[in-house]
């Protein structure tokens, strides 16, 4: 069974504190890594769409890394402001589509 | 303009109906798919057609039957449903299976 951990379930942090999490996945039959923003009650909105080893990718203040060997993609947040609270998600693609169950981020001011 | 769109918005239904959610997406891509985000929050695939064929269909009971007469709708049809069956379904659409997925709004249903 393939399965997508994301680590932590849910996260605190002040206004300016810079954080990451932790996206692990099968390392075997790889394709792609998405990264998704859901702020509540809205939809999922993709980040990043990743599929070669060691890729790096920035969007604004958000980046993200790719890890294909080991099994494991980090999100950055620098700076973090109160709009960035949501629930980032990933998704594993290999011949299905294999979603995480996110971390949950809260970004008082 | 809308980029995918679901109707209906919430959708309140007795035990026992049957019921239709339709999805449209106007981006011109190849793959779409229905979601399911329970009670936990979590979002869980359901089907994903690309270029009007079924190519990923999980274990979900046969009273879900997924129809896509062309490639830009996706409609879900739920025969005979049950209190377990609320939930907020949500519908996707992609270029193909590895790029970025786009997302409706979501249909809300209760089942009463």
């Amino acid at each position: 069974i393939l399965n997508v951990e994301q680590s932590p379930q849910s996260l605190h942090v002040q206004e300016g504190d810079s954080t990451n999490f932790t996206c692990s996945f099968p390392s075997s039959n790889f394709y792609a890594l998405h990264w998704y923003r859901w702020e509540t009650a809205k939809s999922p909105e993709a980040l990043f769409v990743m599929t070669l080893n060691g890729d790096e990718k920035k969007k604004g203040r958000i980046s993200a890394t790719l890890n294909t060997k080991e099994g494991y993609s980090y999100l950055y947040i620098k700076g973090s402001q109160p709009e960035d609270s949501a629930t980032y998600l990933c998704a594993f693609n290999a011949l299905n589509l294999i979603w995480g169950l996110g971390t949950s981020l809260a970004v008082n001011p | 303009d809308t980029a995918v769109s679901q109707t209906p918005k919430y959708l309140v239904t007795q035990m026992g109906n049957d019921k239709s959610i339709k999805c449209e997406q106007n981006l011109g891509h190849d793959t779409m798919y229905w979601y399911k985000q329970d009670s936990k929050k979590f979002l869980k695939i359901m089907f994903s057609y690309n270029n009007k064929e079924l190519i990923i269909n999980e274990t979900v009971p046969n009273r879900f039957s997924p129809k896509s007469p062309d490639k830009a709708h996706l409609n879900l049809h739920i025969n005979s449903l049950e209190l377990g069956d609320s939930a907020v379904y949500f519908c996707a659409s992609s270029q193909s299976l590895p790029d970025e997925q786009y997302f409706g709004p979501g249909t809300r249903l209760t089942v009463t």
